[in-house]
């Protein structure tokens, strides 16, 4: 079966050092993207691809980077890591604009 | 940008009762309006959606109201049942201008038995 795969599940990790989170479809979905989820602000979303070559900033880019060099696969890249980025960090993939979101399973990473 | 208020954050019901969540947002050229279901440990899930061409939709106990002049859409669940506990999102984007989906807080919801 087709699905979205998000590896690692959990990370630890320290301050300013360079982190990423892997986010893998077998979809074959154009529109990627990454949200991260914290107490008492939902889901947030960070960036976002519409295809190969594609990536948009989100409400909370700040600190993160994201690459699309390929349709299956859009890794998010922290490139300091600071303990505000402690978070549960989901990745999603749809179709089209406008259909169902199929989400991961999440990476919950903690910064120390 | 789109700003989507989700209330309440929290609502405990009785099994068998019916719960209500509402939702506002503020571009009024958003068009899509799904809810997402998030069970512990696992990522969001969608439940219902509905466009902006659609005030109501059904799914048996699951309905979704849109209201597009006040800006509203609320996610009514019928004869709850312990499993329905979760935590819920309301969600909305624009699909002309290729925005993705900006979510509300959510709302944990208990079913209690």
């Amino acid at each position: 079966d087709a699905e979205i795969t998000q590896s690692p599940r959990h990370k630890i990790t320290e301050t300013g050092r360079q982190v990423t989170l892997a986010c893998h479809q077998t979809w074959n979905h154009n529109n990627m993207f990454w949200y991260r989820q914290d107490l008492g602000h939902g889901l947030r979303l960070i960036h976002y691809s519409y295809g190969v070559q594609d990536t948009n900033k989100g409400e909370v880019s700040d600190g993160y980077s994201v690459s699309r060099s390929n349709t299956e696969d859009l890794p998010l890249t922290l490139e300091s890591a600071a303990s505000s980025q402690t978070s549960v960090y989901f990745c999603a993939s749809s179709t089209a604009l406008n259909t169902e979101a199929f989400f991961g399973q999440g990476t919950r990473l903690t910064v120390v | 940008g789109e700003n989507v208020e989700q209330h309440p954050s929290t609502l405990s019901v009785q099994e068998g009762d019916s719960a209500v969540i509402k939702c506002t947002y503020s571009d009024s050229a958003s068009n899509y309006f799904p809810w997402y279901k998030q069970e512990l440990g696992k990522g969001p899930q969608l439940i219902i959606d509905i466009r902006s061409n659609v005030g109501e939709k059904k799914d048996q106990r699951i309905a979704v109201t849109l209201n597009k002049t006040a800006k509203h859409f609320s996610l009514h669940i019928t004869e709850t049942q312990p499993e329905d506990s979760a935590v819920y999102f309301c969600a909305a984007s624009q699909h002309q201008a290729g925005t993705a989906l900006i979510f509300g807080k959510g709302t944990t919801l208990s079913v209690s038995s």
